[in-house]
């Protein structure tokens, strides 16, 4: 069965860094691009930043570019994001998303999240 | 960056009820539209890719239909489980694009 399973998520002060893992199991991580999708609260989802599987090219919202880094090691099925110069917009439950089968229509997987709150 | 409107906000039904959630794109996405499910505290659950496919597992109730840039989320009877918040989201592109959302509640 498929599993993402994030950490790393903790309470910061305005302008520290964090970085958030992602552990992924049961289908061939090397194979799909990962994003990391954020949830303030009380609002709507927001895509943060993704990575292809081989060639690990990078996307990222303008929101957090220049801040955060995602990259990712595919000798451990493990996704990260590097967040530096965090701001209290930031706070927000990450969650850990695959991407959706293309060539071979298939579906998505979240992880259940983790919590990243700024605050002095 | 593909911006998605969803409407209405805000929906006040009953069980067993046929509701009707709408989405549209300001492009051309295809059929890469996802719709998800989330209830207070859980990540969302998706019920819908490639527009029209249904998730294993969720109840053939839901179903998802487009024409051009328009796409619709329909559930056929509202159960009381079905109460949430809905999102579409487009998935043709990055940014990776989100409905405002739509919150189905009890009239």
């Amino acid at each position: 069965e498929m599993e993402l399973l994030e950490s790393g998520g903790d309470l910061v002060q305005p302008g520290e860094s964090l970085r958030l893992s992602c552990v992924a199991s049961g289908f061939t991580f090397s194979q799909y691009a990962m994003s990391w999708i954020r949830q303030a609260p009380g609002k709507g989802l927001e895509w943060v930043a993704a990575i292809y599987g081989r060639d690990q090219l990078t996307s990222y919202a303008d929101s957090v570019m220049g801040r955060f880094t995602i990259a990712r090691d595919n000798s451990k099925d493990t996704l990260y994001l590097q967040m530096n110069s965090l701001r209290d917009e930031d706070t927000a439950v990450y969650y850990c998303v695959r991407d959706f089968g293309r060539v071979v229509v298939a579906s998505t997987k979240w992880g259940r999240g983790t919590l990243v709150t700024v605050s002095s | 960056d593909i911006q998605m409107t969803q409407s209405p906000s805000t929906l006040s039904a009953s069980v067993g009820d046929r509701v009707t959630i709408t989405c549209r794109a300001s492009h051309s996405i295809s059929s890469w539209l996802a719709w998800y499910q989330q209830r207070p505290g859980k990540a969302p659950k998706v019920l819908m890719y490639k527009a029209s496919t249904l998730e294993s597992g969720v109840p053939s109730r839901f179903s998802g239909s487009e024409s051009g840039t328009e796409f619709t989320l329909t559930i056929t009877s509202l159960q009381p489980d079905d109460f949430a918040t809905y999102y579409c989201q487009q998935y043709s592109s990055y940014p990776w694009t989100f409905g405002q959302g739509t919150k189905v509640e009890l009239k």
